[in-house]
């Protein structure tokens, strides 16, 4: 079936600590590809983007990689801050009308 | 910027009484808008398509006549919870597709429902 899986939280790290969150995904096709954060009391907001294999999305520090091969799209960022504390989703898009399905999301708690 | 203007933020009500949940878009014109539901600290899931001037298509498990939506224009889709209860206490965001190549989607910052 279409479907995301992200490891699970919560991943509690010090500042500077370098974070990968791994997103796997189940697909027919090269679906684009998301991740998506959502910070205390917040909605959601975008992170970045990969619409096609091998494309790297990157914003505030944060990257992922499409990798077709093992079906990944997963976020790293090599100096987190305690201002990145929050939620963060992968997403994959599905079906006619490009609806999101998303991961249980993991939730990320980093410490001064 | 897309933004998607939710209202309203937080609301009570009783059981058995229905809440209406707006959706608009602000600066653009949002033909597809995408209702989800969240549980405390769980993640997103899709309720229903809603398409302006036609049906929403409901999930697999969703009850189309307790969550009624409407999507009468292309900057408004609404969302009505009907003879509410306890259960379906949630948090509900919209999201509409801004459209073009860049396959985006907006959010709204969601409405926390509470049933007493």
């Amino acid at each position: 079936g279409n479907s995301v899986t992200q490891m699970e939280g919560p991943v509690t790290l010090s500042e500077e600590a370098f974070l990968t969150i791994n997103c796997t995904y189940t697909a027919t096709g090269y679906p684009s590809l998301f991740w998506y954060v959502q910070y205390p009391g917040e909605g959601l907001q975008l992170l970045l983007k990969a619409t096609k294999a091998d494309d790297k999305g990157s914003n505030k520090g944060f990257e992922a990689t499409y990798r077709k091969e093992t079906t990944s799209f997963h976020l790293e960022k090599g100096s987190v801050q305690v201002s990145d504390s929050a939620v963060y989703f992968c997403a994959r898009q599905s079906g006619g009308y490009n609806k999101l399905i998303f991961g249980a999301g993991t939730r990320l708690a980093v410490h001064p | 910027g897309a933004v998607v203007s939710q209202h309203p933020s937080r609301v009570i009500c009783k059981s058995g009484t229905s809440v209406k949940i707006e959706c608009r878009s602000l600066d653009f014109q949002a033909t597809t808008m995408f209702w989800y539901r969240q549980f405390p600290k769980q993640s997103l899931m899709l309720m229903a398509t809603s398409n302006e001037g036609s049906k929403a298509t409901y999930e697999q498990g969703v009850e189309k006549d307790k969550f009624l939506i409407n999507h009468a224009s292309l900057t408004l889709s609404t969302l009505t919870v009907t003879s509410a209860h306890p259960e379906d206490s949630s948090f509900y965001i919209c999201s509409a597709r801004t459209g073009g190549g860049d396959y985006g989607y907006t959010f709204g910052s969601g409405t926390r429902l509470t049933v007493v």
